[in-house]
């Protein structure tokens, strides 16, 4: 199975910072990447599909980039509905797998 | 609208088994991949299982292959996930969710709100 790790696995950020998530897969996974941000109590939210498609609703602060191993979600101008827990996910091949999380807190 | 709904979570005894549902509205559900994705307390999000849209395709986590067995009804528009065999490290939150398109392979684009399964004597 190809595994997915993420970094860093805190993040303290202010509103109005640009923040940096990066996800690592075991192997290439093409662009078969995606990121879903999860609240507390909340099921997970789709934000970014195919490394890079922002997903229909999504502000266009989230943005994210990447191919083949290694991938980033950024968030230009974080804003307070921001800080939360946010997961990479190949969907190259099965199992599906998720990485760790990062938890985008308030500094 | 599209809503996923999940059912048949509860309190099991470790061994036992439950079987779960995934009522779906609002689509054509033949034609989405499905799948169900779990996350136990504080921890993260874990793939479980999925299913092509004809159900003729499964597949699932080395965690749970051999004990879970993914459905689908396409006539009744709801999935389902037999667990049995059930152990304590099998408690979580369940989630069904939907492939965001017919594509075999896909993100994730809408979640039910999740059943909770505990697995405790």
């Amino acid at each position: 199975d190809i595994q997915m790790t993420q970094s860093p696995s805190t993040l303290s950020a202010s509103v109005g910072d640009r923040v940096t998530i990066t996800c690592r897969a075991s192997q290439s996974i093409s662009s078969w990447l995606a990121w879903y941000q999860q609240k507390p109590g909340k099921a997970p939210k789709l934000l970014i599909y195919k490394t890079s498609s922002l997903e229909s609703g999504v502000p266009s602060r989230f943005s994210g980039g990447g191919s083949g191993t290694e991938f980033t979600l950024i968030i230009n101008s974080l804003q307070p509905d921001d800080f939360a827990t946010y997961y990479c996910q190949q969907y190259s091949s099965y199992s599906f797998t998720f990485g760790p999380g990062t938890k985008v807190d308030i500094k | 609208e599209v809503q996923l709904l999940e059912s048949g979570g509860g309190l099991v005894q470790p061994g036992g088994s439950l079987r779960l549902s995934c009522a779906v509205s609002g689509l054509t559900f033949s034609t989405y991949a499905m799948g169900w994705v779990r996350q136990a307390p504080g921890k993260g999000l874990e793939w479980v299982s999925g299913i092509s849209g004809s159900g003729d395709n499964t597949y699932y986590a080395d965690s749970v292959k051999g004990r879970f067995t993914i459905s689908r009804d396409n006539f009744k528009n709801t999935l389902y996930l037999q667990m049995n065999s059930l152990r304590a490290e099998d408690t979580a939150i369940y989630y069904c969710a939907k492939g965001r398109r017919t594509a075999p392979r896909d993100a994730f684009d809408i979640w039910g709100q999740g059943t909770m399964v505990t697995v405790s004597s």
